[in-house]
């Protein structure tokens, strides 16, 4: 299994400029979760979707923000204008509830963003 | 979800045990206990859970106290490679998202 796939690892623009983050779950995983990590806020989450369906979506900064799956097999994070604000290091993670009704959730290796 | 309390960071000789406590003084009966993990520059990273069974798996041994006020997380024989920030998180059933405090950075040290 080749895990959680994030792409790109590493980004960096320019304030204004659009920007999208990937995000391939495990196959076989219904929910889809995008987490934001940065040194004074640590990490937190953003918005989940379960089956496809954007479930809560109040970690959302701003309408800058918006997120997508199109389909089980793709997710994406865009953000539009891009503000330096928002470098920091975006995490998604996929799971499928245990027979306990929680989550154990598996993490992809994060995309990097910088915004100058 | 309750909330947890973790030491700010911890020491450990490569090779020992590492014991590491988390308190969570208010969860509730149905809440699990949750422990992940993030190497530096890596996505966080399961290890265990548990209701009120102590529980092991291959990584690690979480032990919960029988009144579920506090639990510890415990690495049998740490290597270098367990130097990380330890994350303790209380889960209810039915609550999907996952909320990260600051955790326990463990120092293997060699």
């Amino acid at each position: 299994d080749a895990g959680v796939i994030q792409s790109p690892r590493h980004e960096v623009t320019e304030m204004g400029q659009e920007v999208t983050l990937r995000c391939k779950p495990i196959s076989g995983h219904n929910s889809l979760f995008w987490y934001r990590q940065t040194m004074m806020r640590g990490l937190e989450l953003l918005i989940y979707f379960n089956n496809n369906v954007p479930i809560d979506d109040s970690g959302m900064p701003e309408d800058r923000f918006s997120a997508k799956m199109p389909n089980a097999s793709f997710s994406t994070l865009k953000i539009q204008p891009s503000e330096p604000r928002d470098s920091a290091v975006y995490f998604c993670a996929s799971s499928q509830p245990t027979p306990s009704g929680t989550d154990t959730q598996y993490f992809g290796p994060g995309t990097r963003l910088t915004v100058l | 979800d309750a909330k947890t309390t973790q030491p700010t960071s911890m020491d450990c000789a490569e090779g020992r045990a590492a014991n590491l406590p988390c308190n969570h003084s208010t969860i509730s009966g149905n809440e699990y206990v949750y422990w992940y993990r993030q190497i530096h520059s890596q996505g966080p990273q399961y290890i265990i859970h548990g209701l009120k069974n102590n529980e092991t798996n291959e990584m690690a041994s979480l032990i919960i106290t029988e009144d579920r006020k506090s639990s510890t997380l415990i690495l049998p024989h740490a290597t270098l490679r367990d130097t990380a920030v330890y994350y303790c998180i209380a889960v209810k059933p039915g609550r999907r998202a996952l909320t990260f405090g600051s955790g326990t950075r463990l120092q293997v040290q060699p």
